[in-house]
């Protein structure tokens, strides 16, 4: 079945520096969104980015998706305390536009 | 700004007992789901509802599942029977529109089967 992947599972990195998360998935897409949780809370939405786009800007957050090697990364640049917290990737397949897909998430841990 | 609301933020349960979790998704969505998140660990699709009915269900979501939407405002995720491995956090989500939208989630109502 269609599902993202992300790597690594872990990440811990210092202030101020850039988190680079991946994500591979298995199917066609029809996009591919990101989202933010904070420990215990909601998903919250970050970005999503199409099948026919290859790269995404939202602030401090870039996005690419490579359709050919089905994998995308998540780039926080300057990272803040406040980031911490799990990003997953999430699939909408490119036949089903009602079933969202997650991976298992990274964990990432800034340190101040 | 709108937002998803589920109730209740916890429950605790015996085995073997009916659970419902309820949720109201914002009003002008059209889509509607149940995910379910154990400890620490993936978030799992449960079940999507579109146009009143069940759109795409997981292999999770067998006959022990069901859900509603009763009155146009309310989404209500059922649990006839609970199992201890039933134990996770659930969330609502919603979305306005097809294959380009984003989700919007609750924060989740936790459950706890002893």
């Amino acid at each position: 079945s269609q599902q993202g992947e992300e790597d690594p599972q872990a990440l811990s990195i210092q202030e101020g520096e850039n988190a680079t998360m991946n994500c591979s998935y298995k199917t066609s897409i029809n996009n591919l969104q990101w989202y933010r949780q904070n420990s215990g809370r909601g998903l919250v939405h970050l970005i999503l980015i199409r099948s026919n786009e290859r790269e995404k800007h939202s602030g401090r957050l870039r996005v690419t998706l490579d359709t050919s090697k089905k994998s995308s990364s998540l780039l926080i640049t300057a990272s803040r305390a406040a980031d911490t917290a799990s990003y997953f990737c999430a699939t909408v397949s490119d036949n089903r536009d009602d079933k969202i897909i997650f991976g298992k998430g990274t964990r990432l841990h800034i340190l101040p | 700004e709108p937002e998803v609301t589920q109730t209740p933020s916890h429950q605790v349960t015996q085995m073997g007992q009916e659970v419902i979790l309820r949720c109201v998704p914002i009003s002008n969505h059209l889509y509607f789901y149940w995910y379910r998140q154990i400890l620490g660990q993936k978030v799992e699709f449960l079940v999507s509802f579109y146009n009143n009915e069940i759109s795409e269900k997981s292999e999770i979501f067998d006959d022990q599942f069901s859900v509603e939407r009763p009155d146009g405002s309310n989404f209500t995720l059922k649990i006839r029977s609970t199992k201890l491995e039933d134990s996770a956090m659930y969330f609502c989500a919603s979305k306005a529109s097809g294959s380009s939208g984003e989700l919007f989630f609750g924060e989740g109502s936790r459950l706890t089967v002893l």
